[in-house]
């Protein structure tokens, strides 16, 4: 099975810029994979960011943006806020498996 | 979109729970439908998907063969069927639906304890 990876965590100054990004074991990531962020707080339910690469979705705000880097999904978050500090996951669709498969998740830090 | 999970709680490992997801707000029978679990302090973890018309079932290859996807159209609700539980299926569930290749909207979620 497909192996999604993400950064364990990452620490961004409030104002500032930070890449969380989503890289598959077998190889590269390309928008045949749609990938897709989900945002977290402790005790909630995911909240959808982004999908298809770099749709947002109704109501988040511009400072979320996606695409693919190099060889990977990754989720850019620009004039980071303090309750930006949450987990981030992202996903990837698997089609010859007819299968989504989740990174482990990023925590961010805003501090 | 109002997506309610129910029918978790605790059962003992080899035992079975089914678990309902009740969708409001939206056309449920024109909608695919996910089912993903998040075992406490861990991540997400996508476990099936059903089609709008249950013509085809997707699953994780950690389920298959123990759990099964359903729903009824008539009742706007889905379900998941988890038999053969196993402590490791400890797990908040979610369903949410399916638009495009992705999750768009997500119930709160059900809490399903597998303990002796």
């Amino acid at each position: 099975q497909a192996v999604v990876t993400q950064e364990p965590s990452f620490s961004v100054s409030p104002g500032g810029t930070v890449t969380l990004t989503c890289g598959l074991s077998s190889g590269s990531v390309s928008a045949g994979h749609y990938p897709g962020w989900y945002q977290q707080t402790p005790g909630q339910a995911p909240r959808t960011l982004i999908h298809t690469t770099n749709i947002r979705s109704s109501g988040v705000p511009d400072r979320f943006s996606g695409s693919i880097v190099g060889n990977k999904a990754a989720l850019t978050i620009t004039g980071a806020q303090a309750d930006d500090e949450c987990d981030y996951y992202c996903v990837l669709y698997i089609g010859r498996d007819i299968s989504w498969v989740f990174g482990g998740g990023t925590k961010l830090t805003v501090l | 979109v109002q997506l309610v999970e129910s029918g978790g709680g605790a059962v003992q490992p080899g035992g079975s729970l089914r678990l309902s997801c009740a969708a409001s707000g939206f056309t449920f029978s024109t909608y695919d439908m996910h089912w993903v679990r998040q075992a406490p302090g861990k991540g997400l973890e996508w476990l099936a998907l059903i089609q709008y018309d249950e013509s085809n079932k997707y699953y994780a290859g950690s389920v298959k063969g123990r759990f099964t996807v359903s729903r009824d159209n008539s009742k706007n609700t889905l379900y998941l069927q988890m038999n053969s539980l196993k402590p490791e299926d400890t797990a908040v569930y979610y369903c949410a639906n399916k638009v495009g290749h992705h999750f768009d909207s997500w119930g709160q979620g059900t809490l399903v304890t597998v303990s002796s």
